[in-house]
């Protein structure tokens, strides 16, 4: 069965531009969250769908948005880029949302680079 | 507020030799524990995880142990390989309430095995 896959890969963004970042989530998963991954430091959430619904949010500012389709793929999107934005952004899929022995699968991620 | 404390890297081994790498944690209740793992210019991956105190996760060699009273979730391989050379994380994710549907993760260790 296919993992979680997310595209592109990698983006070069200048700063103030816009991007959206694409996941799709496992077969059979209806929950996919986003998580940034700075350079050499864990990652942070940032936020969860589960049916189509937010379900929960990091601390990160509202240029950050997402949203979750009814086949259960998220878009995530951030405007006004800023070169501290630069980072690995990873999509993770559940099954479910608020168990917290529900697993979370990670994508390979996308590498934004902000000029 | 829930937070994971990973011992500082970088990490060196010879192939061969025993492994630790200490996580503790800070949450209320009973959180459920994870190790992650991430190669070079990849995603997360789940290594093991464990739901309840006194649980051992397994897998590929490696364990790790719930322990409730000393909050904490090592890391352990008897024999590493070249291959285990990794950045390796540890997260937590709450049983219930605010912020049960994300991981708290620690900032990483790398480790490096050498033949």
């Amino acid at each position: 069965d296919a993992g979680v896959t997310q595209s592109p890969t990698h983006l070069i963004k200048t700063r103030g531009q816009h991007v959206t970042l694409r996941c799709s989530p496992i077969s059979g998963h209806k929950s996919v969250s986003w998580y940034q991954q700075v350079l050499g430091q864990g990652p942070q959430f940032i936020f969860q769908y589960y049916e189509k619904e937010e379900r929960g949010r990091g601390n990160f500012p509202d240029r950050f948005s997402a949203r979750q389709f009814p086949n259960y793929s998220s878009e995530l999107n951030v405007n006004a880029l800023l070169l501290g934005d630069s980072a690995l952004y990873l999509c993770a899929s559940s099954f479910k949302t608020s168990v917290s022995t529900d697993t979370q699968y990670f994508g390979p991620g996308t590498r934004l680079t902000v000029l | 507020g829930n937070s994971v404390t990973q011992m500082e890297g970088p990490v060196t081994l010879s192939e061969e030799a025993f492994l630790t790498i200490n996580c503790t944690y800070t949450a209320t209740g009973y959180p459920s524990l994870f190790w992650y793992v991430q190669y070079p210019g990849e995603g997360l991956q789940l290594l093991l995880k464990a739901t309840k105190a006194d649980d051992k996760g397994s897998n590929k060699g490696f364990e790790a142990t719930y322990r409730k009273e000393t909050t904490s979730f090592h890391l352990e391989k008897g024999s590493v390989q070249v291959s285990d050379s990794a950045v390796y994380f540890c997260a937590l994710r709450p049983y219930s309430g605010a912020g049960s549907y994300q991981l708290t993760f620690g900032k990483g260790t790398k480790l490096s095995v050498i033949p």
